[in-house]
């Protein structure tokens, strides 16, 4: 399994602010997930990153207040931009792993956003 | 449209009884099912995995579930339920396309 390596591990950010979230893996990966996890729920996808091409987004989430960059095969960013209290959540990162076609994901340790 | 439902946002049990967290799913295709577990401030840790193999599938720490296709069901039992095993455990189908839909999640208490 991959080692996903998240910073920062928790912040507490002003209303209007954003924040850059990094994920490192410790091997080459073709796609890398952003989830969201907003206090007492579930997780949500929010995009797929692929390197050298712009970020999938699920229906809910724009680029333009989750940019994604991906350029490399074992990094990724994902900024939250304009931050609101509503922002407020732990964002995971995660890649697939085992073989191509079981399709389970290794998670990060997560970022737990606060927002005031 | 894939869906995950988890029956009971919490369930409590005391040390040494049986833990059953309940897993029903919707899906078109034969699905891919896991179970991950967060631990308070942590990330998710996969359980196991059915991935159209044997029906009953071991994971670690004890767990295992059983794929039960005519209940759309993969509940996860562990038959002696120790006190770390307090968390919040996540059941989640996949189509095989890495896009993995997550239910709400059981929050799990262990009773001295």
């Amino acid at each position: 399994s991959a080692v996903i390596s998240q910073k920062p591990s928790r912040d507490i950010c002003q209303r209007g602010t954003s924040l850059t979230i990094q994920c490192q893996v410790d091997s080459q990966v073709t796609m890398m997930f952003w989830y969201r996890q907003q206090p007492g729920q579930s997780l949500t996808l929010i995009a797929t990153a692929n390197q050298g091409s712009e970020a999938t987004y699920e229906s809910g989430f724009v680029i333009d207040k989750f940019p994604i960059s991906r350029p490399n095969l074992t990094f990724s960013t994902l900024t939250v931009s304009n931050m609101s209290p509503e922002d407020s959540s732990i964002y995971l990162c995660s890649v697939g792993g085992g073989s191509k076609d079981t399709g389970e994901l290794f998670f990060g340790e997560g970022s737990r956003l606060t927002v005031l | 449209a894939q869906s995950v439902t988890q029956l009971g946002s919490h369930v409590s049990v005391s040390e040494g009884a049986l833990v059953l967290l309940r897993c029903n799913y919707s899906s078109s295709v034969p699905p891919y099912l896991f179970w991950y577990v967060q631990y308070p401030n942590q990330g998710l840790q996969l359980l196991l995995k059915y991935t159209s193999a044997a029906t009953l599938v071991k994971g670690i720490n004890g767990f295992e579930a059983e794929f039960k296709k005519s209940e759309t069901s993969f509940h996860l039992t562990k038959p002696s339920a120790h006190m770390s095993d307090a968390a919040e455990y996540f059941c989640a189908v996949s189509d095989r396309g890495n896009k993995l839909v997550f239910g709400a999640g059981t929050i799990l208490r262990v009773k001295s």
